[in-house]
């Protein structure tokens, strides 16, 4: 069965760094998201993107985000200068256009110290 | 703005016992409505999706759950919990018409569910 695959699934960096999450989304989805869970909180949307550019994103998604297809099967997060609040775990999910069922990938847990 | 409530962090059940989930949405219109289940360590896994149509809708490991639109409501019921089912429930909603569009999930802050032996 087809799944949504992140890497890595733990890093470690220092507050101030820049970091980038990666995905690989089912190969005929067409539309993807990325989201964050801090330890304890609930599940919270960061953007969404299409057609190679974002479709929407949330209040928490600033200027220290962004996101990028680079390519036929990655799907990026990055993070410019990581700041302790951004330790949370980052999941990724796909869709495929009409199907309204988002699959998420296992998450990347980011710790920043 | 739309939101969603689980109104229980914790719920503890014996195995064997039956099992409700409480979630509630606030939302102009009827959202399209999902549970997922989130095991330690791990992604989230969809349970099941309610669109349109029949109220109550069957999903994978023996869960359903009914859509109510007089309550706003969209529980989720299991007739006899195991072990393995230990594990965070989230109940998300999407605006309805998406399409598989670009609306991020809204998700309610989760239950906690608890076997006992």
């Amino acid at each position: 069965e087809p799944e949504v695959t992140q890497t890595p699934s733990h890093q470690v960096t220092q507050m101030g760094q820049e970091v980038i999450l990666r995905c690989v989304p089912i190969s005929n989805h067409l539309y993807f998201y990325w989201y964050r869970q801090i330890l304890g909180q609930k599940v919270e949307f960061l953007v969404s993107f299409y057609n190679n550019e974002i479709s929407e994103k949330s209040e928490i998604f600033d200027d220290q985000f962004s996101v990028e297809r680079p390519d036929g099967s990655n799907f990026t997060l990055k993070i410019r200068s990581t700041k302790l609040e951004d330790s949370a775990m980052y999941f990724c999910a796909s869709d495929q256009i009409g199907g309204n069922e988002q699959f998420f990938g296992p998450g990347t847990r980011l710790t920043v110290l | 703005a739309q939101s969603v409530t689980q109104p229980d962090i914790h719920i503890t059940v014996s195995e064997g016992a039956s099992l409700e989930l409480r979630c509630n949405y606030s939302y102009g219109a009827t959202p399209y409505l999902f549970w997922y289940v989130q095991s330690p360590g791990q992604g989230l896994q969809l349970l099941l999706k309610y669109f349109s149509g029949d109220t109550l809708v069957q999903g994978i490991k023996g869960f359903e759950a009914e859509f109510k639109r007089s309550q706003s409501s969209f529980n989720l019921r299991k007739p006899s919990v195991h072990w393995s089912d230990a594990a965070e429930y989230f109940c998300a909603v999407v605006p309805t018409g998406s399409g598989g569009g670009a609306d991020g999930l809204t998700f309610g802050k989760g239950t906690h569910l608890i076997i006992q032996p």
